[in-house]
């Protein structure tokens, strides 16, 4: 079974630039996650979606952050104009039904 | 504000010596609790979890233990190996989506 695919790994961008992220769940998983991880800290949930549908997207900031997930696939997630505070690996994550979700390797975004 | 805290930021152990890593958690409407693994570089992977009607999980070399009086569980690894070496996240859901907050990880070294 292949696992949760995000690219790019890696990505610098300079402040106020856009940058914009890739996710591709598992096959047949409903439920979709977008986490920030901050060098440190936990991972903390930016949004949820649950087929095409967001559930929760208290957290996410979105005066500069957007997701989408079209046809309940596959995901991207964009941030425009970024900041030196959005340093920080981006991970997708993806389960079906169950609260267990199988997470991807991330994407290390760097603000210079 | 940190609703589930894991104090101990890093943990040595030697090899075939018990593990324990804590949580605690503040939030009572939390009625799921996980524990994730993560290596450097990967994402989190998912390594066992409880449910609040129970008081012990056991899989394996890895039991998870829940105190709900008070708001505290705990991962035990026995015996404990180099292969463990990561950093253990501890992570709780509950509401109608089934929300994760994650814990801010502790980084666990067992020394051959």
């Amino acid at each position: 079974e292949a696992g949760v695919a995000q690219s790019p790994r890696y990505k610098i961008i300079e402040k106020r630039q856009s940058v914009a992220f890739w996710c591709n769940p598992i096959s047949g998983h409903a439920t979709l996650y977008w986490y920030q991880q901050i060098l440190g800290q936990g991972p903390k949930l930016l949004i949820q979606f649950q087929n095409n549908g967001v559930v929760d997207d208290s957290q996410l900031p979105k005066d500069r952050f957007s997701a989408e997930r079209l046809k309940g696939v596959d995901s991207t997630l964009k941030i425009q104009p970024a900041k030196l505070e959005d340093s920080a690996v981006y991970l997708c994550a993806s389960a079906q039904g169950e609260i267990e979700a199988f997470f991807g390797q991330g994407t290390r975004l760097t603000v210079v | 504000d940190q609703q589930v805290k894991q104090n101990s930021p890093s943990l040595s152990v030697q090899e075939g010596r018990i593990s324990i890593l804590n949580c605690d958690y503040t939030n009572s409407m939390f009625d799921y609790f996980l524990w994730y693994k993560k290596y450097p570089a990967e994402g989190p992977t998912f390594l066992i979890s409880i449910s609040s009607i129970k008081d012990k999980n056991e899989d394996g070399r890895f039991t998870v233990f829940l105190n709900k009086s008070a708001k505290h569980l705990s991962l035990h690894i026995v015996p404990s190996q180099p292969g463990d070496s990561a950093v253990y996240f501890c992570a709780a859901s509950g509401g109608y989506y089934q929300k994760v907050t994650f814990g801010t990880g502790t980084k666990l070294q067992v020394i051959p």
